[in-house]
Formats: structure tokens, C-alpha cells, sequence
């Protein structure tokens, strides 16, 4: 089974602007996260989805940043404009809530973000 | 606000040496899940092993076993025979029973040795 699928696995851009990163669940899970890697935060919890319903979004750090969840198999994390200290590695990741009620998150790659 | 803390930064040991990665955590909760996720260079999350607080047995999984200490708050995870494939940063997480949020501590970058 493939697992969470991320992409890009690596994005460059321009201070300013958009940035929209992607991530395919694994197929069946109902839950959805987007985390945040830095050196100077670690591992921070962005917004997380319930059967594509934002449940939590208090970890996005403010109006620039946006996630969507159209369908089961799909969800997307926008940034607009962007800024140089939003660089850093961006995680999704899945799990059945109900099936899987030990807590476990499942990763992806994540993607490296680089905003110059 | 659940907490965890990890406070080694960096680990060094050489190759089949057993190491130990330390972690404690803060709740006020009795139900709850522990967890001991690997990143290596490649960046993928990789789950080494899990905890259910209500279990008093110690979880193993092959060379990884950890020493859960409820009272102390405490979870360690200890590594024997390690391999050079075990180099990567280890990160302690914590999750409430029921609750879908994990909370990770900062990280242990481990290092074997040939």
C-alpha cells in the first residue's frame, strides 16, 4: 500500500509569493494533519481534519497560512504571501480515527520549503 | 498543556553498543499513548515503538524496548546492538487517550559509530 504521498518533495521560491503544497492521504484514513519542522521549534501541529473538516487549526501561525480538504484523498496547505522564516520541512500525515485509536500518525516525506 | 521533554541533544555511541534516549513528560491525564518516532537523514517520520499508559509491561520491538515509568513520568527507549542504520533523530511524542493531537519534544540526534 503506498503510504502518505507529499509534493513537491522540494519547493524554492521568492519571498512573496504563493506557495501550495499537497498531500494525498493514505487511502481509507480519515484524519489529516499538516505539522511544521524548524530547528528553533521542532515538530509543531499546524490544523488538523476530521473527515475533511478542519477540526483545529490554532497551530497555523496567521492569515497568510491556509489548508484545505476537498475530499478524502486530498488536502492542500497554502501560504500567501510567503516569507523567508516560513521555510522549513512541512509534514502531512493520516490515521483512521476510529480503527486506529491508539494514536499512531502515519508521515510523509514532508516537503522541504525554501523561501529566498 | 501536556509537555514532553527530551534533554539530550546529541548521543554518540559505537556500533553494537546499547544506547539509552531519555524523555520525560508532563500531563495531568491517566490515559494516554507514548511514542518514540525516528527521522532519519532521508526526513521520513518512522514509528520505532508505542506505549499504552495503562499497560504496565514494557513495549519491545525487536532491538528497541523502552522503560516506562508512569509514577516518574518518564520513557525512555533503549537501543542494543545498535546498527549504523540507527543513526537519525529520535523524537518522544505523547498523545491524550481520545485526543488526535501529538505533542513531540525537541529531539535526540543519535549517532553510531563504525
Amino acid at each position: 500500500d503506498a503510504g502518505v504521498i507529499q509534493s513537491p518533495r522540494h519547493e524554492v521560491t521568492e519571498m512573496g509569493q504563493e506557495v501550495t503544497l499537497r498531500c494525498k492521504p493514505i487511502s481509507g484514513h480519515n484524519s489529516l494533519f499538516w505539522y511544521r519542522q524548524t530547528m528553533m521549534r521542532g515538530l509543531e501541529l499546524l490544523i488538523y481534519f476530521n473527515n475533511n473538516v478542519p477540526i483545529d487549526d490554532s497551530g497555523m501561525p496567521e492569515d497568510r497560512f491556509s489548508a484545505k480538504m476537498p475530499n478524502a484523498s486530498f488536502s492542500t496547505l497554502k501560504i500567501q504571501p510567503s516569507e523567508p522564516r516560513d521555510s522549513a520541512v512541512y509534514f502531512c500525515a493520516s490515521t483512521h480515527r476510529r480503527i486506529n485509536n491508539r494514536g499512531e500518525q502515519f508521515f510523509g516525506p514532508g516537503t522541504r520549503l525554501t523561501v529566498l | 498543556a501536556q509537555t514532553v521533554t527530551q534533554s539530550q541533544p546529541e548521543m554518540s555511541v559505537q556500533e553494537a553498543e546499547t544506547v539509552t534516549l531519555s524523555c520525560t513528560y508532563d500531563t495531568s491525564e491517566n490515559n494516554y499513548y507514548l511514542f518514540w518516532y525516528k527521522q532519519p537523514p532521508s526526513r521520513q517520520m518512522i514509528l520505532v515503538i508505542r506505549q499504552e499508559a495503562y499497560k504496565q509491561q514494557n513495549a519491545t520491538e525487536n532491538r528497541f524496548s523502552v522503560n516506562f515509568q508512569k509514577a516518574a513520568k518518564s520513557f525512555s527507549l533503549k537501543i542494543s546492538d545498535s546498527q549504523l542504520g540507527d543513526t537519525a533523530m529520535y523524537f518522544c511524542a505523547f498523545t491524550l487517550q481520545g485526543a488526535q493531537k501529538l505533542v513531540f519534544g525537541q529531539g535526540t540526534r543519535l549517532t553510531i559509530n563504525p
